[in-house]
């Protein structure tokens, strides 16, 4: 166990709805980060957010938003879902930007 | 593009054997490399290395990282069923603003049988 937990485990939804996906860093750990996998692109870097600033983006889509919130929380976003956003969606946390990042155990999203 | 390219794709060994993992990469700004073993859910850390040559070790995993070569090995000796998973190699790179993110290679999914 990480100390990093993600609600909900599974999310099935339909297409063009909205889903919020929640992470809870370990204690302590300012930073925040969004990974999608899926099974052709593998690990994809989302966006990370240091003490509740955005600090950085990667392959986000348009229709994908994040915040972090000032208990370190974070919530992923997605709106207008296709086909194609099925897929595992981590967030990892780190104390700070030179610390490992631990994973959280997932949330798995189903478009259908 | 930053890019890390791991091999082989898949390996099936017995109990006992000895495997070498492979992750070679190319990036912009290399922080350190990272090895993650993956069962069934959540990447779950091994090693990081930052320094050329100084082999990292933990039980019967050992990592090292040749940052000439831009190459990394991950060594599993007297495999075990247990260590069946998927490994995966990642590259923190420094992105700027303060941030960093990590590319991930597709993995390698390592089989034991008994």
């Amino acid at each position: 166990d990480s100390g990093v937990t993600q609600t909900p485990k599974h999310l099935i939804t339909a297409t063009g709805q909205r889903v919020t996906l929640r992470c809870s860093p370990r204690s302590g750990d300012l930073s925040v980060y969004w990974y999608q996998q899926s099974l052709d692109q593998g690990l994809q870097f989302l966006i990370h957010y240091y003490n509740g600033e955005e600090r950085a983006k990667g392959n986000i889509l348009e229709r994908f938003s994040a915040q972090q919130f000032p208990d370190l929380h974070s919530e992923l976003n997605l709106s207008s879902l296709e086909l194609g956003d099925s897929a595992l969606y981590f967030c990892a946390s780190s104390r700070g930007r030179k610390d490992t990042q631990y994973f959280g155990p997932g949330t798995r999203l189903t478009v259908l | 593009e930053d890019k890390v390219v791991q091999s082989p794709l898949s390996l099936v060994v017995h109990e006992g054997d000895t495997v070498t993992l492979n992750c070679s990469y190319e990036v912009t700004n290399f922080r350190s490399l990272l090895w993650y073993k993956q069962e069934k859910k959540a990447p779950t850390f091994l090693f990081m290395l930052t320094s050329s040559g100084i082999e990292k070790k933990s039980g019967r995993l050992s990592s090292i990282l040749d940052k000439k070569e831009l190459f990394s090995i991950l060594n599993i000796t007297a495999t075990q069923t247990g260590d069946s998973a998927v490994y995966l190699c990642a590259v923190e790179v420094v992105i700027g603003g303060g941030s960093e993110k990590l590319v991930f290679g597709k993995g390698t999914k390592l089989t034991v049988n008994p």
